[in-house]
């Protein structure tokens, strides 16, 4: 069965400070997807990256980036010169290939509080 | 702008007193999801709708049930609420996958935090 951990249960950073979310996970699957989500205070998930097993590149965004590595198994999270509306709690998430091809829900990791103070 | 749409954001209810919380998308997306969240844990699926088709987790309790009636509305109906149902309920949606892509991003709506008495 799959597992997503993310070890950091709570992380605290003065703005401006560059802060890594880590997410490691496990699949017996060799095509596998995963994902970052932010949750803000009001409920919402909000969707920042997908990526598939097929593809180690890593991905910058702005301010954000994603480091991808298959042989630890890991999927990071780096916010460069951290806001204080970067505040969330963050999910990393796993989606294995449902067989026959079909839609399979999220195993999410327990998420990582980040607080960046002002 | 295409969306998830829940209603109501918060609904209190007493304890046994079936509930039913809505979705609704304009996505046109082919699978819905319905996630529980309880306070500080991650989302937990519950089950989801490929087109008319519904698949229920293992864990999922009995107490659980859902319905879609056409493709933009799911709804997630709590027959006898417990105390331990209190949660936020995020309600998810995808396309449906194709060869290229077996999986594809869900959308979260922005979840019913629901309160049992």
């Amino acid at each position: 069965a799959q597992k997503v951990t993310q070890a950091q249960t709570e992380i605290s950073v003065v703005e401006k400070e560059d802060v890594t979310l880590d997410c490691v996970y496990e699949t017996r699957d060799t095509t596998y997807y995963l994902f970052w989500y932010k949750q803000p205070p009001s409920g919402e998930l909000v969707f920042l990256i997908r990526r598939n097993s097929f593809d180690e590149q890593n991905e910058i965004s702005g301010r954000y980036s994603w480091n991808f590595q298959k042989s630890t198994s890991s999927f990071n999270f780096t916010i460069t010169a951290s806001q204080v509306v970067d505040s969330a709690v963050y999910f990393c998430a796993l989606s294995e290939m449902y067989s026959g091809g079909g839609a399979d829900g999220l195993t999410f990791g327990k998420g990582t509080h980040l607080i960046i103070q002002p | 702008d295409a969306m998830v749409i829940q209603n109501p954001r918060y609904q209190v209810t007493q304890f046994g007193k079936p509930v039913t919380l809505s979705c609704s998308q304009t996505l046109n997306h082919n699978v819905m999801y319905w996630y529980q969240q309880k306070s500080s844990q991650a989302p937990k699926l519950l089950f989801h709708y490929y087109d008319k088709d519904f698949n229920n987790e293992a864990d999922t309790p009995d107490n659980f049930q859902s319905r879609r009636p056409n493709t933009s509305f799911c709804f997630l109906d709590i027959r006898s609420p417990g105390l331990g149902d209190a949660a936020m309920y995020l309600c998810a949606t995808s396309r449906v996958p194709g060869v290229a892509a077996p999986t594809d991003t869900q959308y979260f709506g922005p979840g019913t935090r629901l309160t049992v008495l």
